[in-house]
């Protein structure tokens, strides 16, 4: 079965942390993502990659940054942790060039930050 | 970029009956997908259906598109308590550019 692993499923952090989100699949996919959800706002696209050290910022990037040093691997950095940022986050991955083809999701990460 | 919208935002039915799910978007795509979403969870995803194509079929659930009317429609015939989730549409825009997602569906199908 293809896996997208998201390291934490509940986290907690405090106002001005760094926090780092990390995702691993095991599907050798090419393309990677990082949505945040928010009730009433739906799934919202922060940045993504289609390969190794290679990343693209969606449509809100602000306030965050991402690693992908590993094919397998895509990190999400919040530089300074913001109450607003309090969220659920969603890792996603696509196989093949561009971003056509279906995605796999993690199970999400609720971060809570106080 | 500009999100497709889904219809209605909440729908509750009765087990046995049919739930449809509406979609809407205004720019041309490559392919429209359908997801869904347990409480708390990962989106999974149910179907794809590409511009080409006007309707697909994958067990209870089947998928319409009209391009002319830019919408699609998801229906899950016999719903099961089990069905209940929150069910999102996501369109593939033309050109090498991610899926952009709408605000879903919350679907409660009551025993």
């Amino acid at each position: 079965d293809v896996k997208v692993t998201q390291s934490s499923r509940y986290l907690v952090k405090r106002t001005g942390e760094k926090v780092f989100l990390e995702c691993v699949q095991d599907m050798d996919h090419e393309n990677m993502f990082w949505y945040r959800q928010d009730p009433g706002l739906g799934l919202r696209l922060i940045y993504f990659s289609y390969d190794v050290k290679m990343k693209e910022k969606g449509d809100i990037p602000e306030g965050y940054s991402v690693s992908r040093e590993k094919k397998e691997r895509f990190s999400l950095i919040l530089e300074s942790a913001s109450t607003n940022q309090t969220s659920m986050y969603l890792c996603a991955s696509s196989l093949l060039g561009g971003t056509n083809e279906k995605l796999f999701f993690g199970s999400g990460t609720q971060l809570s930050v106080l | 970029s500009q999100q497709g919208e889904e219809d209605p935002q909440a729908l509750s039915i009765q087990e046995g009956e049919n739930a449809t799910m509406n979609c809407s978007y205004k720019t041309s795509i490559n392919n429209l997908q359908w997801y869904r979403q347990n409480s708390g969870r990962g989106l999974v995803h149910l179907i794809l259906i590409r511009s080409n194509e006007r309707e697909k079929h994958s067990g209870r659930l089947r998928v319409t598109l009209d391009t002319s009317k830019k919408s699609s429609s998801l229906l899950i015939t016999a719903s099961r308590a089990a069905d209940t989730a929150s069910y999102f549409c996501a369109r593939s825009p033309s050109g090498n550019t991610p899926l952009v997602f709408g605000k879903g569906t919350r679907l409660s199908v009551i025993a």
